[in-house]
């Protein structure tokens, strides 16, 4: 079985500040990689994935994740935050063997204060 | 297209009762999968299915049932509600098991136990 571990669970940050958002997994198996967002009373969207190949992606708003396979981790960061990036994060993976099943962290909640 | 509609959006029930929630798709997805999601504790996946007729349990199935008998719908039933299944639930649809295909989520239902 796989685990996802965010290792914060609010992030708060001032406007224009950059932002990282740190997730670690485990799994004895190799994963696909994501990061969905969820802003306040909808549901999740995905934000950018890691599949193959290059270990930096990148979203069209900004955000850039680096998968590290010998750390295990997946960070998501942001070099500048605006106030509509106050949302909460998700990082998930899923096994590449296990159709469409994903294991979610726990979420951090990133607050952007003006 | 409409995606990933449920309802009710928010429901309150008393314990024992049993109700059912709505998941529809427009996309003509084969997958569609329940998850419940808890502070800090992210989404857990209750139910799937990965195609009409076919479905199977995930992490957290106990007091759950579900059935597909159309690829557009996917309903959700509590048996007997449990203040333990107080929680948000999320149903979501994904084209198939390729590895670039995107979980849509819906907007959630926000349930309630008393």
């Amino acid at each position: 079985a796989q685990s996802v571990t965010q290792l914060d669970s609010q992030v708060p940050v001032f406007e224009e500040a950059p932002v990282e958002l740190r997730c670690n997994y485990s799994s004895s198996v190799s994963v696909y990689l994501f990061w969905y967002v969820q802003y306040p009373n909808q549901g999740l969207q995905l934000l950018l994935k890691y599949l193959s190949g290059s270990t930096l992606v990148e979203s069209i708003n900004g955000f850039e994740a680096e998968f590290n396979k010998s750390q295990t981790s997946f960070h998501l960061r942001k070099p500048s935050v605006h106030i509509s990036d106050t949302a909460e994060y998700f990082c998930a993976v899923r096994r590449k063997a296990a159709g469409n099943k994903l294991t979610f962290g726990g979420g951090t909640r990133v607050l952007v204060k003006p | 297209n409409a995606g990933v509609t449920q309802t009710p959006k928010f429901q309150v029930l008393k314990t024992g009762q049993s109700m059912t929630l709505q998941c529809a798709q427009d996309m003509n997805h084969e997958y569609m999968s329940w998850y419940r999601q808890d502070p800090g504790m992210g989404l857990r996946l209750i139910h799937y299915s990965v195609g009409a007729g076919i479905t199977d349990q995930g992490e957290v199935p106990n007091g759950y049932n579900v059935s597909r008998s159309t690829t557009e719908d996917f309903p959700l039933r509590l048996l007997s509600a449990a203040p333990s299944q107080t929680s948000v639930y999320f149903c979501a649809s994904t084209r198939g098991s390729g590895t670039g295909d995107e979980q849509f989520f819906g907007p959630g239902t926000r349930l309630t136990v008393l």
